[in-house]
């Protein structure tokens, strides 16, 4: 069993609020990721760090923002919800292999987020 | 371009046959593979890996097998049960996108009494 976790599991929140998505993991992994899933869909990675004071945008735009600043914590902030915000957020972690390899990544269980 | 794909959506079995779920991928340089499952509600969990030097490797009731002259990889789940039922996504490595993984859309497995 990996030992990420994220909260809240389930938010429900009104259009134009600011929200933060809490991620910590405590494997001591440097690399940290955010995906964004639609029910029964595939992965898409919105964000991506290194390590302390690294974060990267992924592949999928997102308007979120994210920050690093211990390894083990890596929070996603909405800061004006809106109703096409509403999805799963996923956050993962993996060792980070600076001369290639696999990095296998572990999820935590994942935040539902509903914007009215 | 590079992309990971499934054969099938969804996938209906009887309890106790066994399950083969597929998965295509483009990119020739990727050198590893992961299979996860995701059950309802839950993050996406690690089942089994391969590297791009191995074709088959077993796990505890899973097979993962890698055909690299076709690019395919597929998971075999021996005497299916109902906690098997999930969807489950293969993911990709090449080395390339800063090393991230790339997954590919998702087969739902449904596994009947």
């Amino acid at each position: 069993e990996a030992d990420i976790y994220q909260t809240p599991r389930y938010l429900v929140i009104g259009t134009g609020k600011k929200i933060t998505l809490e991620c910590s993991q405590t494997m001591g992994h440097d690399k940290m990721y955010w995906y964004q899933q639609d029910p029964g869909m595939e992965l898409h990675l919105i964000h991506y760090s290194y390590g302390v004071n690294s974060t990267e945008k992924g592949d999928l735009s997102s308007e979120s923002t994210v920050s690093r600043i211990r390894t083990e914590h890596f929070p996603l902030t909405l800061e004006s919800a809106r109703p096409s915000h509403t999805s799963q957020y996923l956050c993962a972690s993996s060792e980070y292999r600076r001369q290639g390899g696999k990095e296998t990544q572990y999820f935590g269980p994942g935040t539902r987020l509903l914007v009215l | 371009g590079e992309s990971v794909g499934l054969h099938l959506p969804t996938l209906s079995v009887q309890e106790g046959d066994n399950s083969i779920i597929n998965c295509a991928y483009s990119n020739s340089a990727s050198d590893y593979f992961i299979w996860y499952k995701q059950e309802s509600g839950k993050g996406p969990q690690f089942i089994i890996d391969i590297r791009s030097n191995m074709d088959k490797r077993q796990g505890q009731r899973v097979t993962v097998l890698l055909n690299k002259t076709v690019k395919h990889l597929s998971l075999q789940i021996a005497a299916t049960q109902p906690g098997d039922s999930a969807v489950y996504f293969c993911a990709e490595n090449y080395g390339g996108s800063q090393g991230n993984l790339i997954f590919g859309k998702g087969t739902k497995l449904s596994v009947k009494p």
